[in-house]
């Protein structure tokens, strides 16, 4: 069965700069979510987007932002990157109607 | 905000042993979903529970969803070495987003 697929899967940046992670839902999901994940840590949720609209907003900062397209992928953009945003970034997607959310694989991003 | 309380931590056991863990929180959730994460990878869902006091299984794999619906239970019967991971729970209470509990990590002596 298809998958939630991420691009790119690692990530290396250096501080102050720009980074554009991708995410595909599974086929016919509607509902993209993006959670980070430090080491040792649970994943945390950042934002979620229904329709191509922001639908809840986490603990996602203000110098990223993230949009659903058309097409249902989505992307999360981050700038100004810091030491303290390497982490394992998930997308994830669901079905209208259903609360069952299936993982991609993750970016593992480095701030360097 | 919203906290789950996951137990235990960690469990060391050996291979063929049962496994128990739990989550429990103050506020209510509506669904209840427990997922395994091996390192470096994305979190495999396992299970969702909708309803209170329902009960669930995948395999050897069996879930509960509290009565009370402010906790849920994992079992795991006769481990394989396979079973090896982190497990979280994750719930859901009306909004969209999903809150972890911090996990088990559980390893298996051969």
């Amino acid at each position: 069965a298809a998958g939630v697929i991420q691009s790119p899967r690692h990530l290396i940046k250096e501080k102050r700069e720009t980074a554009t992670l991708k995410c595909y839902p599974i086929p016919r999901h509607d509902t993209v979510y993006w959670y980070q994940q430090g080491p040792g840590q649970d994943p945390q949720f950042l934002i979620s987007f229904y329709e191509k609209m922001q639908s809840d907003k986490g603990s996602i900062p203000d110098r990223f932002s993230a949009q659903q397209f058309s097409d249902y992928h989505s992307e999360l953009n981050m700038s100004s990157l810091e030491l303290g945003d390497s982490a394992l970034y998930f997308c994830a997607s669901s079905q209208r109607g259903r609360y069952e959310q299936y993982f991609g694989p993750g970016t593992r991003l480095t701030v360097t | 905000g919203q906290q789950l309380n996951q137990s235990p931590q960690s469990m060391f056991i050996q291979e063929g042993e049962d496994v128990s863990m739990n989550c429990t929180s103050s506020s209510i959730f509506n669904t209840w979903l427990w997922y395994k994460q091996d390192p470096g990878e994305g979190p495999v869902l396992l299970i969702a529970l909708y309803k209170a006091g329902e009960l669930t299984s995948n395999g050897r794999l069996t879930a509960q969803f509290g009565i009370t619906r402010k906790d849920s239970f994992l079992n795991i019967s006769a481990s394989i070495p396979s079973d090896v991971g982190i497990y979280f729970c994750a719930g859901r209470s009306g909004a969209q987003k999903l809150v972890f509990g911090q996990g088990t990590r559980l390893t298996i002596n051969p």
